[in-house]
């Protein structure tokens, strides 16, 4: 199965500063014939289930703040969050739907400083 | 609006079988493969097992971890899916979540989750 780590395991940011998540595949998630990256990013806050953040390692989903990014392509991807909310603590994580088994990244837990 | 409601978590001891329902709305339920991804305590997502859609023939695939041991069903009149557990392990101790895929892709839609608890 591929391996997706993630780092670093956490993170505290001031509100208002840039945080940045990394996520690295262990076989490239990109694929040549559409040139897509099958890489996706989730936040999960605590006793809820994971919600789709990113899709194609850069496609915001709809009705998500533009102050969340991702990019990256091949096996080096990064989430970035521009200017840290106070509702953005959670613990994000990565997942890449290229191969037959979907694998996750261990999660990275976003808190505030 | 997408709505997934999971059901039939509880607890069982090792060895023992439970069936978890999931009951799906707001979409063409029949055009979708459907999932079960779960999350043990502390733990990030696993992956458990899919089912395509009639158009490619209800074929399943499953982790590794529960093939053998875990079957995946569905219900397109009923907008259902199905997943059945025997011979569970304490390892199998998760929250587990139906979960929509975004054609053959990534998971657009989860439900809220229901707990499996393995012990003696």
């Amino acid at each position: 199965d591929i391996v997706m780590t993630q780092s670093p395991d956490s993170l505290a940011v001031s509100l208002g500063e840039r945080a940045t998540i990394n996520c690295k595949s262990s076989q490239s998630v990109l694929y040549s014939s559409n040139n897509k990256n099958y890489l996706a990013w989730y936040q999960q806050k605590p006793g809820q289930p994971p919600k789709l953040l990113i899709y194609w390692a850069s496609t915001r989903e709809s009705g998500v703040p533009d102050r969340f990014s991702g990019s990256g392509s091949g096996t080096d991807f990064t989430l970035t969050i521009s200017s840290l909310q106070a509702e953005d603590v959670a613990i994000y994580y990565c997942q890449q739907y290229y191969y037959t088994t979907p694998t996750f990244g261990g999660g990275t837990k976003v808190e505030i400083k | 609006e997408v709505h997934l409601v999971e059901s039939g978590g509880g607890s069982v001891q090792p060895g023992g079988s439970l069936r978890l329902s999931c009951s799906a709305s707001g979409f063409t339920f029949s055009d979708h493969y459907m999932d079960w991804v779960r999350q043990a305590p502390g733990m990030g997502p696993e992956w458990v097992g899919r089912i395509r859609n009639k158009a490619n023939s209800y074929t399943t695939d499953y982790a590794a971890s529960v093939k053998g041991r875990f079957t995946m069903s569905r219900d397109d009149s009923s907008n259902s899916v199905y997943l059945q557990m025997n011979s569970l392990k304490t390892e199998d101790t998760a929250v587990y979540y139906c979960v929509k895929r975004m054609g053959t892709s990534y998971f657009d839609y989860w439900g809220q989750g229901t707990l499996v608890t393995v012990s003696s």
